[in-house]
């Protein structure tokens, strides 16, 4: 069974600064799919970003990238100049082929001003 | 982003109570699904719909009761609900439920309190 771990319950970061959220999974397959989602707290969860395991490229969503180290079976998200409204819940996902879509717990981002 | 829309917001019942939460989607999926969310667990995943049929069915209790009528409503029926069973209901939906890299999009969910 596919397993996602999110280590870090909680993070804050200053406005403009940058800040990174952990993410590794564990699974036997060697095509899958990795997504982070944004929850604030009007609680709908919304896609950031999203890598295919067959891409060496890492994702960038403007101020949203990834770091994706396959070996490592790592996937962690960077924020670039924080803003207010990156205050939220963040959940990093998984899936394979043919197989459901298993989140982790959640790490919640306060953005200090 | 209002394409997936989930009444009520807020629901309170007690444990001998029947009601039913409604999700409703403007973006011609073919996909449906419902989520439970609880304070520091993984999203649990209840039920997927794919064109209207049941597809998957995670174990969840009988006193959950699922129903489809078109691919853009899903309802989930409630009755003698448990105390363990207040969460967050989130339902979404996706293009395809069997591509792995169709994106989900959810609703606001449905805060759910059992007294």
């Amino acid at each position: 069974a596919q397993t996602v771990t999110q280590s870090q319950p909680e993070m804050s970061v200053q406005e403009a600064e940058t800040v990174t959220l952990s993410c590794t999974y564990d699974t036997s397959e060697n095509n899958y799919y990795l997504f982070w989602y944004k929850q604030p707290p009007s609680r709908q969860m919304i896609l950031v970003i999203r890598q295919e395991a067959y891409k060496q490229q890492n994702a960038t969503e403007n101020r949203f990238s990834v770091n994706f180290q396959k070996a490592a079976k790592s996937f962690s998200l960077k924020i670039s100049d924080s803003q207010l409204g990156d205050t939220a819940m963040y959940f990093c996902a998984f899936t394979s082929s043919g197989d459901k879509l298993t989140f982790g717990t959640g790490t919640r981002l306060a953005v200090r001003p | 982003e209002t394409g997936v829309t989930q009444t009520p917001r807020h629901l309170v019942m007690g444990m001998t109570n029947k009601k039913s939460l409604k999700c409703e989607q403007h973006l011609g999926h073919n996909a449906m699904y419902w989520y439970k969310q609880s304070a520091k667990k993984p999203l649990e995943l209840m039920f997927v719909y794919s064109l209207e049929e049941r597809v998957e069915n995670n174990s969840v209790p009988s006193r959950f009761s699922p129903e489809c009528p078109n691919s853009s409503h899903l309802f989930l029926h409630l009755h003698t609900l448990q105390p363990e069973d207040s969460a967050l209901y989130l339902c979404a939906s996706s293009q395809e439920p069997d591509r792995p890299n169709s994106p989900l999009h959810f609703g606001n969910g449905t805060r759910l309190t059992v007294t």
